[in-house]
């Protein structure tokens, strides 16, 4: 059974760029969410998509901003960077998104904006 | 507003002794908690939950302790082995929600010297 990866390992970009960040599910998982880790923190939920459709969005702004897969696997996509989303960010598949479903995560992107 | 904290931001056991975690948390709809451990460039591991109807569940060498008056629960692990040394998060969630996103509190580093 293949675990939750995520590409790119490490990312740098300047302001104002547009970044997008890709999570591959674990394998039969149908949702996936997507967390924000700033250094010192603990992970923000910034959104959970089940089956292709948003199920559910943290306070970040709309230039945040995802889509899933018909394989389930997602994307994070981040316009008009600013400093502060320098940060650590996780992806996390479950089963179904049941609120009894354990999530588990994948091994982040580590994205730096200059 | 930080609805799940943990105040302590690291912790140094000797192995074989007993770590004792902790995590508060303000908000009452939390109705299930869980125990996650980081080791660095990976991410989080699931380590451990408990449902609010429950005050304890045990693990092997992990136990956690709920106590709803209080709004606090702990993360014991008996007998402490250098491999544990990682950031452990507390996080909460509340079932009723349209998605169950985790909220989780800023870490403690725990550190078991051999």
């Amino acid at each position: 059974e293949t675990g939750v990866t995520q590409s790119p390992t490490h990312l740098i970009k300047t302001r104002g760029q547009q970044v997008t960040l890709r999570c591959s599910s674990q394998s039969g998982h149908n949702t996936v969410s997507w967390y924000q880790q700033a250094l010192g923190q603990g992970p923000q939920f910034i959104f959970q998509y089940y089956r292709e459709e948003e199920n559910g969005r943290g306070n970040f702004p709309p230039r945040f901003s995802g889509l899933q897969f018909p394989n389930y696997s997602s994307e994070l996509n981040v316009n008009a960077l600013e400093l502060d989303d320098s940060a650590l960010y996780l992806c996390a598949s479950s089963l179904t998104s049941a609120s009894t479903d354990t999530q588990y995560f994948g091994p982040g992107t580590r994205l730096t904006v200059l | 507003d930080q609805q799940v904290k943990q105040n302590s931001p690291s912790l140094s056991v000797q192995e074989g002794r007993i770590s004792i975690l902790n995590c508060d948390y303000t908000n009452s709809m939390f109705d299930y908690f869980l125990w996650y451990k980081k080791y660095p460039a990976e991410g989080p591991t699931f380590l451990i939950s408990i449902s609010s109807i429950k005050d304890k569940n045990e693990d092997g060498r992990f136990t956690v302790f709920l106590n709803k008056s209080a709004k606090h629960l702990s993360l014991h692990i008996v007998p402490s082995q250098p491999g544990d040394s990682a950031v452990y998060f507390c996080a909460a969630r509340w079932s009723g929600g349209s998605n169950y996103k985790l909220t989780f509190g800023k870490g403690t580093l725990l550190t078991v010297n051999p």
